[in-house]
């Protein structure tokens, strides 16, 4: 079976301009989290979906949101991009006993 | 003072040494405790998941779990040269959201 893919793998932006990251979760698990990694430190979790309804947010700014689609997949969109945005976002999948299994990540660069 | 606190290393050993890695907690919350191994510009491994105070073991990997002294640690036995990589630790409450620590740096020396 697969595991959680992400795209794209590399992104480039500039300050002010908006992205879109995409994730699919392994086949069966119906939960979806976000996560921002920066160089140096743990991931800091930003949402989960599950059954495509906001389950939990983390403190992250308005300028961030998500979405799950009937499939379980799911976009996390980062609106007026900031330097500081610049991290490696991970997606982790949950199975029903709660384990997250992390995608290999989306590293978005800010310019 | 963080919710999980973590020592960033690095943690230098010879191959076949045996890896004693920890974390501490504040939150009394938590339930579940997970150990992640991350390699260099990739997506966290989960390599333990344990929700009871006790060890649980799993080949050549040991997880301990002291809810008492809110204390957990991940041992590595005979370790080798690819188990170099960044260990994260990472608990969760009844939110299912994840709370990492910072990582350790682990180098095995050939």
């Amino acid at each position: 079976d697969a595991g959680v893919t992400q795209s794209p793998t590399h992104l480039i932006k500039t300050r002010g301009q908006h992205v879109t990251l995409r994730c699919s979760p392994i086949s069966g698990h119906k939960s979806v989290s976000w996560y921002q990694q920066v160089l140096g430190q743990g991931p800091q979790f930003i949402f989960q979906y599950y059954e495509k309804e906001e389950r939990g947010r983390g403190n992250f700014p308005d300028r961030f949101s998500a979405r799950q689609f009937p499939n379980y997949s799911s976009e996390l969109n980062v609106n007026a991009l900031l330097l500081g945005d610049s991290a490696l976002y991970l997606c982790a999948s949950s199975s029903v006993d709660g384990s997250q299994y992390f995608g290999p990540g989306t590293r978005l660069t800010v310019l | 003072q963080k919710e999980v606190e973590q020592d960033p290393g690095p943690l230098s050993v010879p191959e076949g040494a045996i890896v004693s890695l920890n974390c501490t907690y504040s939150n009394s919350a938590f339930q579940y405790f997970m150990w992640y191994r991350q390699y260099s510009r990739k997506g966290p491994e989960l390599l333990m998941y344990t929700y009871s105070s006790g060890n649980k073991e799993d080949g050549r990997f040991t997880a301990q779990v002291d809810k008492s002294s809110k204390y957990i640690s991940l041992f590595i036995r005979d370790s080798q040269p690819s188990d170099s990589a960044t260990y994260l630790c990472a608990m969760m409450d009844s939110s299912y959201k994840l709370i990492f620590g910072s990582g350790t740096r682990l180098l095995v020396r050939p």
